[in-house]
């Protein structure tokens, strides 16, 4: 079945460290995304791309970095210099008719101690 | 910017009756969708409905209604014969239509928590 898989599902990590978050999708979509969710706010979206080694910063970008080296895969790397990491994330993919909607991964619950 | 707005943190209704999620959106777009998903307790988010704002029709899924109010720029769920597994999250959702696919990413609101009363 065609889906898109995040892991892991859990992520501990110690401040100041670099991690980064796996996103991969069969799906064939050409555009993926990385949302961050938090208790209060919704999604929030961080990085997007519509082809490979192409990617745009979303609306909290800071402290973020992402790479787009193949259609499939879109990893998110959290750096030290995001100041509150811990937080539940969302990789996501559409189609390029797009206006359908995306399809959503299971989520990685990141927490920083 | 399009900004969404869900008014409503919590509701809770018995199962079998009929419950509506508000949503309202502010955008000066004339070209858009909006999107209603659904997060249940797994976290993995569902899409539940979709309304092309050029159609006046309202859209339906099986249980599941909106009314959309273009004008108002109102957008709510309507969830009837509620059932036990409907009980998650609810977020509504914009999507701008146009030719730069910069613009057209989905902005979500902050979410409705639905709890179905056995």
């Amino acid at each position: 079945d065609g889906g898109i898989t995040q892991s892991p599902k859990y992520l501990f990590r110690k401040e100041g460290q670099n991690v980064t978050l796996s996103c991969e999708q069969n799906l064939n979509h050409d555009a993926m995304y990385w949302y961050r969710q938090d208790p209060g706010q919704g999604l929030r979206l961080i990085y997007y791309s519509q082809i490979v080694n192409d990617f745009q910063k979303g609306d909290i970008a800071e402290g973020y970095s992402v790479s787009r080296e193949k259609k499939e895969s879109f990893p998110l790397t959290v750096t030290s210099a995001q100041k509150n990491p811990t937080a539940f994330y969302l990789c996501a993919s559409s189609i390029r008719d797009r206006f359908y909607g995306y399809t959503f991964g299971s989520g990685t619950r990141l927490t920083v101690v | 910017a399009q900004t969404v707005t869900q008014s409503q943190p919590e509701m809770s209704v018995q199962e079998a009756e009929t419950v509506t999620l508000s949503c309202t959106y502010d955008t000066s777009e004339n070209n858009y969708y909006l999107f209603w998903y659904k997060q249940p307790p797994s976290r993995q988010m569902i899409l539940v409905i979709r309304q092309e704002a050029y159609k006046q029709q309202n859209a339906t899924e099986n249980r599941f209604s909106v009314n959309f109010q273009k004008a108002a720029k109102s957008f709510s769920l309507k969830i009837s014969d509620s059932q036990l597994g409907d009980t998650a999250m609810y977020f509504c959702a914009f999507m701008k239509r146009g030719t730069n696919f910069g613009n057209e990413k989905l902005t979500f609101g902050t979410g409705t928590r639905l709890t179905i009363i056995p």
